[in-house]
């Protein structure tokens, strides 16, 4: 979607090594909002973000850290992959006046 | 805790067929509501934004309507075609929270 990537779009990682997420936005606004989708569960919340430093948890948080140091980047860390994260993780964006979301296009993890 | 369904899981329909997708939701002081769009291995795609001070959006042959007192939300698709094939998400924000909540999806089937 215009104004919000993530990258990487695919990774494949082991178990145990750490891997971060990164989701990017050009349209300054002030929430941003990691979630993973699986089969069977739909969108969950991982973290999400209201404002530079400011983060807080979402219903899925073990197992995951997040960091925002500017406005644009928000991070998603899993500090050790297990395989219970492969998942598809998407970023999202939101703003005060309205809150719709949009959303980016989404990152393929496979933990093996 | 919000819970936001919808019903049915799946639906198949043959082309030119109006369709109604619904969604319902459990406590009624919602922000907004939102539905979304999402094709196979992509991401979500915004459809139609409903304020809670609204009863309905319409973009081309696409109608959202939303009763908060009967906490429902149903997704009106005109004169359906094969490329409306997708899964179609109901999402909401509480009052209070920023946060989207998701029901898991009416996966939709035009067949030509």
């Amino acid at each position: 979607d215009a104004g919000i990537t993530q990258s990487p779009r695919h990774k494949v990682t082991e178990t145990g090594t750490p891997v971060t997420l990164r989701c990017h936005q050009t349209e300054n606004h002030r929430y941003m909002y990691w979630y993973r989708q699986d089969p069977g569960h739909g969108l969950r919340l991982i973290h999400y973000s209201y404002g530079v430093k400011d983060t807080d948890k979402g219903e899925v948080s073990d197992g995951y850290s997040v960091s925002r140091s500017k406005t644009e980047d928000f991070l998603l860390t899993l500090e050790s992959a297990t395989s219970s994260q492969t998942s598809v993780y998407f970023c999202a964006i939101s703003e005060l006046e309205d809150y719709g979301y949009t959303f980016g296009s989404g990152t393929r993890l496979t933990v093996v | 805790k919000q819970e936001v369904t919808q019903i049915p899981a799946a639906l198949s329909v043959p082309e030119g067929e109006n369709l109604v997708l619904n969604c319902s939701f459990t406590d009624s002081a919602i922000y907004n509501l939102q539905w979304f769009r999402q094709d196979p291995g992509k991401g979500l795609t915004s459809l139609l934004l409903i304020q809670s001070s609204q009863r309905e959006q319409t973009s081309g042959r696409l109608n959202a309507s939303l009763d908060k007192s009967s906490g429902r939300s149903t997704l009106y698709i005109a004169a359906s075609q094969p490329g409306d094939s997708a899964t179609y998400l109901c999402a909401l924000v509480r009052g209070g929270s920023e946060k989207l909540v998701f029901g898991k999806g009416t996966k939709l089937t035009v067949n030509p």
